[in-house]
């Protein structure tokens, strides 16, 4: 069974910070990983999907990784921003995804 | 893109009543949908796959007759909660694939039984 795993769970930086955002799944036979942003009572917005076959996606300030063999993907914001806060959750799988429990940004003044 | 959308976007009901949420995949014709619900503060958990034409499967622990599920045509799903309770309330999310890989989410429907 897919477990998914998101660190750290909250983070809070000063506005024009560089950050990362971690996930690990402990199944590798995925299709793809995809990374949402949720902000708070809306629904999902998909920010990148990264093919099984590839390493990286960019959008952006946004670039996320993909490492099928150890099981990790990361979530790189590049210069943060206030409208960059928001919970930001990971899901692997392919059309059926298993989440993480999301990491909680904030980004201050 | 593709677009799925859900209806109705909240709602508020008595408990004992059925609430009725649909999700239409609006530009692309999809034989498999997802259910999914997320309580507050927690992730998405997968609640069932709707089939085309076919009975929907349910994943572990949840009732298939708490949670009626049907896929009538290639472009809508509709998830029935009978006999809501307020333990049901929770956002429900539904996603749609153009292909087997990839699915679109909607943008969720707020339930609160009263």
């Amino acid at each position: 069974k897919q477990e998914v795993t998101q660190i750290p769970a909250a983070l809070s930086v000063p506005e024009g910070e560089n950050l990362v955002l971690n996930c690990s799944f402990t199944d590798s036979a995925i299709y793809n990983l995809q990374w949402f942003r949720q902000d708070p009572g809306k629904g999902l917005t998909s920010l990148l999907l990264i093919q099984s076959s590839q390493r990286e996606q960019t959008s952006g300030r946004l670039n996320a990784s993909l490492d099928k063999s150890s099981g990790r993907s990361t979530l790189y914001i590049a210069a943060s921003q206030p409208g960059d806060s928001a919970t930001y959750l990971c899901g692997a799988g392919g059309n059926k995804l298993t989440f993480g429990t999301g990491t909680q940004l904030k980004v201050e003044l | 893109g593709a677009v799925v959308s859900q209806h109705p976007s909240r709602v508020i009901c008595k408990s004992g009543t059925s609430v009725k949420i649909e999700c239409r995949s609006l530009d692309f014709q999809a034989t498999t949908m997802f259910w999914y619900r997320q309580f507050p503060k927690q992730s998405l958990m997968l609640m069932a796959t709707s089939n085309e034409g076919s009975k929907a499967t349910y994943e572990q622990g949840v009732e298939k007759d708490k949670f009626l599920i049907n896929h009538a045509s290639l472009t809508l799903s509709t998830l029935t909660v009978t006999s809501a309770h307020p333990e049901d309330s929770s956002f429900y999310i539904c996603s749609a694939g153009a292909d087997s890989d990839t699915q679109y989410f909607g943008p969720g429907t707020r339930l609160t039984v009263l």
